[in-house]
């Protein structure tokens, strides 16, 4: 299967920023997604990025580099209900998507 | 809004047992998958399928089935269920295709599956 990394659990204060990374494998990759995941709850969807640059949804931003094969979530000012998995989710021309294990996002007050 | 619903939120099932798992989703949507969600393993796709009657077997298939004979429903069969197979089971559906925004999954709510 394809390669997947991003970091096993994260943490930060309320109002700070966060940063998480990911990279994948470049075989047949189309695009990369972001999820995210409340304890108890299913995977909703957060972005997807198919071209390489920064999409920015509110105080959520996803990050793509095609050529390093890298993509980076980022949250802003962040807020206690942040806390929860976020899993980048690559597609490539094996028609579906890669969901690796997840970051666990824990925000302190 | 797209709504995923599945049959059962939690179940509990005896070794040896066919277990049924249902999903409806009431958007049209193209595409469906079957995930399985362990801790520390995250989601791993077990089948998904692509129009009614298809199937592609997805990273994990062995011990399961699937059925998909309207567009709207995907059912996950475990023909003879086993204690490894004690997990929370997703499903998901999606239009479009890889390299499309519109490939966005929507979740069921999940089963949670106790096989003793």
């Amino acid at each position: 299967g394809q390669s997947l990394e991003q970091p096993s659990e994260v943490t930060a204060v309320e109002g700070a920023i966060v940063q998480i990374n990911c990279t994948y494998q470049t075989s047949g990759f189309y695009g990369l997604s972001w999820y995210q995941q409340h304890d108890g709850g299913a995977p909703t969807f957060l972005s997807y990025n198919a071209l390489d640059g920064l999409e920015e949804t509110g105080r959520f931003s996803s990050f793509l580099s095609r050529s390093d094969s890298y993509g980076y979530l980022l949250l802003q000012e962040l807020q206690m209900k942040d806390s929860a998995s976020y899993f980048c989710a690559p597609d490539y021309n094996t028609d579906k998507l890669i969901f690796g294990t997840g970051t666990r996002l824990q925000v302190f007050p | 809004d797209v709504k995923v619903t599945q049959s059962s939120r939690y179940l509990v099932k005896r070794t040896g047992e066919k277990v049924f798992l249902e999903c409806v989703q009431d958007m049209d949507h193209e595409n469906m998958f079957w995930y399985r969600q362990d801790p520390g393993l995250g989601l791993r796709l077990i089948y998904f399928s692509y129009d009614v009657k298809m199937k592609e077997k997805g990273d994990i298939p062995e011990g399961y089935s699937v059925s998909r004979e309207k567009k709207e429903r995907f059912s996950l069969i475990l023909e003879s269920a086993s204690t490894n197979q004690t997990s929370m089971y997703l499903c998901a559906s999606s239009s479009g295709s890889p390299g499309t925004l519109s490939y966005e999954q929507y979740f069921g709510p999940g089963t949670r599956l106790t096989v003793t």
